[in-house]
């Protein structure tokens, strides 16, 4: 079974500060790991991915996110935060070795409030 | 870039009425998914398909059916409508053949489809 746990329900940060959302996961084999980002009433977007390459991901408007298998973590960062970031940010799961169509297992999402 | 379709953006129905919601996938994208939100919620797997056929099941009703056709668009049949089926639903649709392992592949998600049953 795989499963994420987004450890922060809230968020907030003054522009120009840097931003941390931290996600762990939990899955029975090796994982692939996702950043969403949704805006108030729109769709999802994918900020990043991990895949089992670097372990280092850069995604867009900045983001970016470091895989920590030791410590089963997947935390989103960036430098300095901007108005434009405030949104809901979910971590994802996808179990790698599942089969076809691998469905994509959601955290409960991490509201970023950014504040003058 | 072409990006997933869904329709209708928005829907109103009654209790015990039924809905079809539709989705077209990016082109050459042959693997769909369908996703579940309710209000303040994180989405909730329903169901997928890969080339034509249901490749995964999640919390998805028996009220609820689903099928991709052979232009790979899919719809979502949700009958007997009740209060709780109001949420936004979100079909994805990703590249299953490109020759990664299907969980590699990044799940392009619709803008949604918002359901309110009265």
């Amino acid at each position: 079974a795989q499963s994420v746990t987004q450890l922060d329900s809230h968020v907030s940060v003054s522009e120009g500060t840097p931003v941390l959302l931290r996600c762990n996961y939990s899955s029975s084999y090796s994982p692939s790991l996702f950043w969403y980002v949704q805006h108030p009433n729109k769709g999802l977007q994918l900020l990043l991915k991990y895949t089992s390459a670097a372990t280092l991901v850069k995604g867009i408007n900045g983001f970016e996110a470091e895989f920590k298998k030791s410590e089963t973590s997947f935390h989103l960062t960036k430098p300095s935060a901007h108005m434009s970031d405030a949104a809901e940010y979910f971590c994802v799961v996808s179990d790698r070795f599942s089969g076809t169509a691998s469905k994509l297992t959601f955290g409960t999402g991490t509201r970023l409030q950014v504040t003058l | 870039a072409a990006g997933v379709i869904q329709s209708p953006r928005h829907l109103i129905k009654e209790k015990r009425e039924t809905a079809t919601l539709k989705c077209y996938p990016i082109p050459r994208h042959d693997t769909v998914y369908w996703y579940q939100q309710g209000p303040g919620q994180d989405p909730q797997f329903l169901i997928s398909f890969y080339e034509k056929m249901q490749s995964d099941k999640g919390s998805i009703p028996d009220r609820f059916s689903a099928q991709q056709f052979s232009d790979y668009h899919s719809e979502l049949n949700m009958s007997s409508l009740e209060l709780g089926d109001s949420a936004l639903y979100f079909c994805a649709s990703s590249p299953g053949t490109s020759g990664l392992p299907f969980s590699y592949n990044e799940q392009f998600f619709g803008p949604g489809t918002r359901l309110t049953v009265l």
